[in-house]
């Protein structure tokens, strides 16, 4: 059950496009569909950016897109804000039936 | 309005056991899938446990297999996580969580913080 590798920061200006890849395995981001993403500002609770690797819920802004090619799952910011500045973090599904986090990115807006 | 709400964390001993209460409102408990998810100090995020809304399926990590349990209570729309032998390391604050259809968490909790101390 090792974390999923995510880069540890990502920066950008506002108005560019940041991407923050996850890296798993064939028995878990490689195998499922079952990647979803999670923003999280300091001191409050994760929240659903994306499920089964590109589903945005409603009320996300469209500014935020997911895919996947092969073992590595990706997290799209377009347009980036100041409140986009958070901590991002991957799950996945495994072959076990448990769940695994990614090692988590914090994205810092210039 | 869905939300979920954790209590019961608190100061406990190296050894010592806790449980966690979550208390859910604004959806239909008894469907849905819940699992627990842990976050050190600093640290990421941790998944802990699944429970399945009838209870027959249930999966641990393995920093906790054999020393915490998940359990819940669907009339009483609660969820549960009694932790056992608790270690320095299971210092976090714990979060409870609805799963999806597919395996995907929301809402969550505010969460509860457990500190294991001497």
């Amino acid at each position: 059950q090792s974390a999923l590798t995510q880069p540890a920061s990502v920066s950008g200006s506002p108005g560019q496009s940041i991407t923050i890849s996850c890296t798993g395995t064939s028995s878990d981001v490689g195998r499922y569909n079952f990647v979803s993403w999670y923003q999280q500002h300091p001191g409050k609770a994760p929240k659903l950016m994306i499920y089964d690797v590109s589903h945005r819920p409603s009320g996300v802004s469209n500014r935020f897109s997911g895919s996947k090619s092969g073992n590595t799952a990706s997290l799209t910011i377009s347009g980036l804000q100041a409140e986009d500045e958070a901590d991002y973090y991957c799950s996945s599904y495994t072959s076990s039936s448990t769940r695994v986090f990614g090692t988590g990115t914090k994205v810092t807006v210039l | 309005e869905v939300q979920l709400v954790e209590s019961g964390g608190g100061l406990v001993q190296p050894g010592g056991s806790l449980r966690l209460s979550c208390a859910a409102s604004g959806f239909t408990f008894s469907s849905y899938s819940m699992t627990w998810v842990r976050q050190a100090p600093g640290r990421g995020l941790e998944w802990v446990s699944y429970i399945s809304s009838s209870s027959s399926a249930i999966y641990y990590a393995d920093s906790v297999k054999g020393r915490f349990t998940i359990s819940r209570d669907n009339a009483k729309n609660s969820l549960y996580l009694q932790m056992n032998s608790l270690r320095d390391e299971d210092t976090a604050v714990y979060y409870c969580a609805r799963e999806g259809v597919s395996p995907w968490f929301d809402p969550w909790g505010q969460g509860t913080l457990v500190t294991v101390s001497s």
